[in-house]
């Protein structure tokens, strides 16, 4: 998975909890995404960052918050978990700006929320 | 905003060639296409991409219409182990990298 590990790898929590997820990087890339997977909904962009403390919203950031205080850490906060943020979450790195460019992503973590 | 249409579903006998096709009638002259697949419960793996001309790479063939509305991604020789969600991808934010990556097509190997 390309020198990415995410933490934890599975989650169970109580609504209202708050939650951090972890990506971690080794290959120094520049940009670092988080998306959440569901079933019909394929892949969803929640937030990215383009570097050291520069992030921005994706598709679907509502109910969620990201922080890169690190080239090689992106957390992704829920600060209040809610059961409709039960999903697999998958961070993705890449290392250029401008196509064309691929992304790699990580093994997923797998959070319920009951 | 570029968008790509896939069928939900495929099959396609083990040792045969896959062809996964793709329309993206709206996509812009600058757009690449690319192609990701999913095996079940891991991240999604990049596989090839292209602009105009057909790639091909020790993964895959990528043949585009002139036109470019539409693509074919192809696996000349498909195994059980190719079994996955494939999605076709065309990059439609500029703000930042964003991939739109749809719901793909599920393509199932036979033995």
């Amino acid at each position: 998975d390309a020198g990415i590990t995410q933490s934890p790898r599975h989650k169970v929590t109580e609504t209202g909890t708050p939650v951090t997820l972890r990506c971690h990087q080794t290959e120094n890339h520049r940009y670092m995404y988080w998306y959440r997977q569901d079933p019909g909904h394929g892949l969803r962009l929640i937030h990215y960052s383009y570097g050291v403390k520069d992030t921005d919203k994706g598709e679907v950031s509502d109910g969620y918050s990201v922080s890169r205080s690190k080239t090689e850490d992106f957390l992704l906060t829920l600060e209040s978990a809610t059961s409709s943020q039960t999903s697999v979450y998958f961070c993705a790195i890449s290392d250029r700006y401008g196509e064309p460019y691929e992304q790699y992503f990580g093994p997923g973590t797998r959070l319920t929320v009951t | 905003d570029a968008k790509t249409t896939q069928p939900p579903s495929m099959d396609c006998a083990e040792g045969r060639a896959a062809n996964l096709p793709c329309n993206h009638s709206t996509i812009s002259g600058n757009e690449y296409v690319y192609w990701y697949r999913q095996i079940h419960s891991q991240g999604p793996q990049y596989i090839i991409h292209g602009l105009k001309n057909n790639e091909t790479n020790e993964m895959a063939s990528l043949i585009i219409t002139e036109d470019r509305k539409s693509s074919t991604l192809i696996l000349p020789h498909a195994t059980l182990r190719d079994t996955a969600v494939y999605y076709c991808i065309v990059r439609v934010d500029y703000t930042g990298n964003q991939f739109y990556f749809g719901t793909g097509t599920s393509l199932t190997v036979i033995p």
